[in-house]
């Protein structure tokens, strides 16, 4: 149980290109999603809070208007990464919480985005 | 704020044990929980810990101490499989998880 799924696994495009990434529970409700952006060798840094029916809490210095999220369902948010950068390249990792719990959460196997 | 410590890398060979240390300030502690992450890979779950004290899960066992905000997580009968970098996390109440920088391990043989 607790499985987290991504979608895509990889993506390439050219700068100035929108890119969504999927994450899914697919056993479980979820409530509150996390999404995450890890450079290489470096830690993940939390991006946002996704809670369900209502609008995402963004950490400091994280721009609303370039990562949007949505998280429409408590199996579904989506993380769309407008008019995206070469700075913007990193492996995206969403994570979820399931209803009722406080202290774990599980990943899905992440996404690597190219712009080139 | 919040911020957490941890080596920043770790050598031991196979068949040895080791421990990762972690020590962390924040407000509103909740627990403290490790993760496993391969290069390439997303992190996976290893253990958590929300009281005083040692949770064994086979050869991996945590250790928290709320009075000293510090924990660790030993690793036994090392494999070169166990090669990776390892996060430990706090959760907070009702917010969110705040990862430390990691600990990456080379498992010699």
């Amino acid at each position: 149980g607790a499985v987290v799924s991504q979608h895509p696994s990889r993506v390439i495009c050219k700068s100035g290109t929108s890119v969504k990434i999927e994450c899914r529970s697919l056993d479980f409700q979820a409530t509150t999603m996390f999404w995450y952006r890890q450079f290489p060798k470096q830690s993940l840094m939390l991006m946002a809070t996704s809670n369900e029916g209502s609008k995402a809490t963004y950490e400091q210095g994280v721009e609303k208007d370039k990562f949007l999220i949505n998280h429409a369902s408590l199996t579904l948010s989506t993380l769309t990464v407008t008019s995206a950068h070469p700075e913007d390249s990193s492996f995206y990792i969403c994570s979820a919480r399931e209803r009722g719990a406080t202290d774990t959460q599980y990943f899905g196997p992440g996404t690597r985005l190219t712009v080139l | 704020g919040q911020s957490l410590e941890q080596p920043s890398e770790v050598t031991a060979v196979e068949g040895a044990i080791v421990q990762i240390n972690c020590t962390y300030q924040t407000s509103g502690f909740y627990g403290l929980s490790w993760y496993q992450q391969h290069d390439g890979g997303a992190p996976t779950f290893l253990s958590y810990n929300a009281l005083d004290g040692l949770e064994e899960t086979g050869r991996f066992s945590s250790f928290l101490s709320r009075s000293d905000s510090y924990g660790y997580l030993l690793l036994q009968e090392l494999q070169m499989k166990d090669s990776a970098s390892y996060f430990c996390a706090v959760s907070r109440y009702g917010q969110n998880f705040v990862f430390g920088p990691g600990t990456r391990l080379s498992v010699l043989p």
